[in-house]
């Protein structure tokens, strides 16, 4: 099975800062990677998908990058909203896993 | 629109058996595979198993292997996890959630609560 690994666990910014989470896959994905918000009591939320590619809907302020085994979401210019817990997922040959998570919370 | 309706809160002994449902809508129901996701209080996400509604393949994570069980049935466009021998560690929501392979997933169920209790 393939191991997902994000960091920070846990991420203390401000509003208006810009903040980077990654994710290391155990083997390589390619481009099999998606990001998901959530919030308490909800559903996850895609943002991006094949790594890079934003979700239709999605605030510019997000990004992502990467390829194989390394990859990092950004958020820009952070606003009250994006506080929450953010997950990276691979989708490759319908074996699929998540991160353990990534809490943004507001210093 | 699309949508995933998901049964609602269930309560069980160790040792018994839960089936819980999602009912999709608003898509041709064969053009998307399915899949199941559970998260345990205060805790992350994790897969459980994917099955095609077309023909009925699944494909399952290790850990699940021989306690879970995905079905569907066309006439009402419904996706079935049924989780047997259940123990406290499976009390979580699970979540169902349309996969539509190289882009993710757009659409998820509102989640069901389990609660395994004696």
């Amino acid at each position: 099975d393939i191991q997902l690994t994000q960091s920070p666990s846990t991420l203390s910014a401000s509003i208006g800062d810009t903040v980077t989470i990654t994710c290391r896959a155990s083997q390589t994905i390619l481009r099999w990677l998606a990001w998901y918000q959530q919030k308490p009591g909800k559903a996850p939320q895609l943002l991006l998908h094949r790594g890079s590619v934003l979700e239709s809907g999605v605030s510019s302020r997000f990004s992502g990058s990467g390829y194989g085994t390394e990859f990092s979401l950004t958020i820009s210019s952070l606003q009250p909203d994006d506080f929450a817990t953010y997950y990276c997922q691979h989708y490759k040959n319908y074996q699929y896993s998540f991160g353990q998570g990534t809490r943004l919370e507001m210093k | 629109q699309v949508q995933l309706v998901q049964s609602g809160a269930e309560v069980k002994r160790p040792g018994a058996s839960v089936k819980v449902s999602c009912k999709a809508s608003g898509y041709t129901f064969t053009n998307n595979y399915i899949y199941w996701v559970r998260q345990a209080p205060g805790q992350g996400l994790e897969w459980m198993g994917i099955i095609n509604p077309s023909d009925v393949t699944t494909r399952y994570a290790q850990k699940f292997k021989g306690r879970v069980t995905m079905t569907r049935d066309t006439s009402t466009s419904t996706v079935y996890m049924e989780l047997s021998s259940l123990r406290s560690e499976d009390t979580a929501v699970y979540y169902c959630a349309r996969d539509r392979e190289a882009a993710a997933s757009d659409y998820w169920g509102q989640g069901t609560l389990v609660t395994v209790s004696s």
